[in-house]
């Protein structure tokens, strides 16, 4: 089957504008996972699912930043008013379980700000 | 605070010589950890976890608590195996991986 599939896989955006990204996990997979990724920086954790819910967002920076997952499958990550320092490459990863440390990553979504 | 550090930000090497990829981690508990890697224009992978303590393309890595470290290994480094390598860290299995800055390593021909 398909791996874990992001769209856009690019999206340049200015200043303020309003960004949506979409994560595809693996068919069955319950756990998904947004993390970001700055230029020289390892990935780093936004939020989970665990199903519907989110069951931590304590990595979400700030409340311009969120996430749903309204039928356990497809997720979208939301960012408003957007600055320049969103810039990074979002990445969302899929779990057959949670917390397993097996996870399935996508391409990534690499988001400019002008 | 759970910290993965990863002190070479890039690593050349010879094929055919030992390859040793450090890592470092800072938390209290019994700790997983993990190394996933990414090869060019490639997707995020894992390529093992200390609960295995497999072999993978060559390579391993043990969990020292005493140094808190999960160096990655390979006696043999072949030019397929340049690639970004990223250790991570899970505390206790409970909470989502934290991953260190990577070291890109290089094999030269």
């Amino acid at each position: 089957g398909a791996g874990v599939s992001q769209t856009p896989s690019n999206k340049v955006t200015e200043k303020g504008k309003y960004v949506e990204l979409r994560c595809d996990p693996i068919s069955g997979h319950t756990a998904l996972y947004w993390y970001r990724q700055s230029l020289g920086q390892g990935p780093e954790f936004l939020i989970y699912f665990q199903g519907t819910g989110a069951a931590d967002d304590s990595g979400l920076p700030n409340d311009r930043f969120f996430a749903v997952r309204p039928e356990g499958s497809v997720s979208t990550l939301k960012i408003q008013r957007t600055e320049r320092g969103d810039s990074a490459v979002y990445l969302c990863a899929s779990s057959p379980g949670l917390h397993t440390g097996e996870l399935f990553f996508g391409e990534g979504s690499r988001l400019t700000v002008l | 605070a759970q910290r993965v550090t990863q002190p070479e930000k890039l690593l050349s090497v010879f094929k055919g010589a030992p390859v040793e990829l450090k890592c470092n981690y800072s938390y209290s508990g019994s700790p997983e950890l993990f190394w996933y890697v990414q090869y060019s224009r490639q997707r995020l992978q894992l390529l093992l976890r200390h609960i295995s303590r497999e072999s993978i393309k060559g390579f391993t890595a043990d969990l020292n608590k005493g140094e808190t470290s999960f160096h990655l290994k390979k006696p043999f480094a072949q030019e397929e195996d340049s690639a970004m390598y990223y250790c991570a860290l899970s505390a206790s299995g409970n909470t989502p991986l934290v991953f260190g800055k990577g070291t890109r390593l290089s094999v030269i021909a």
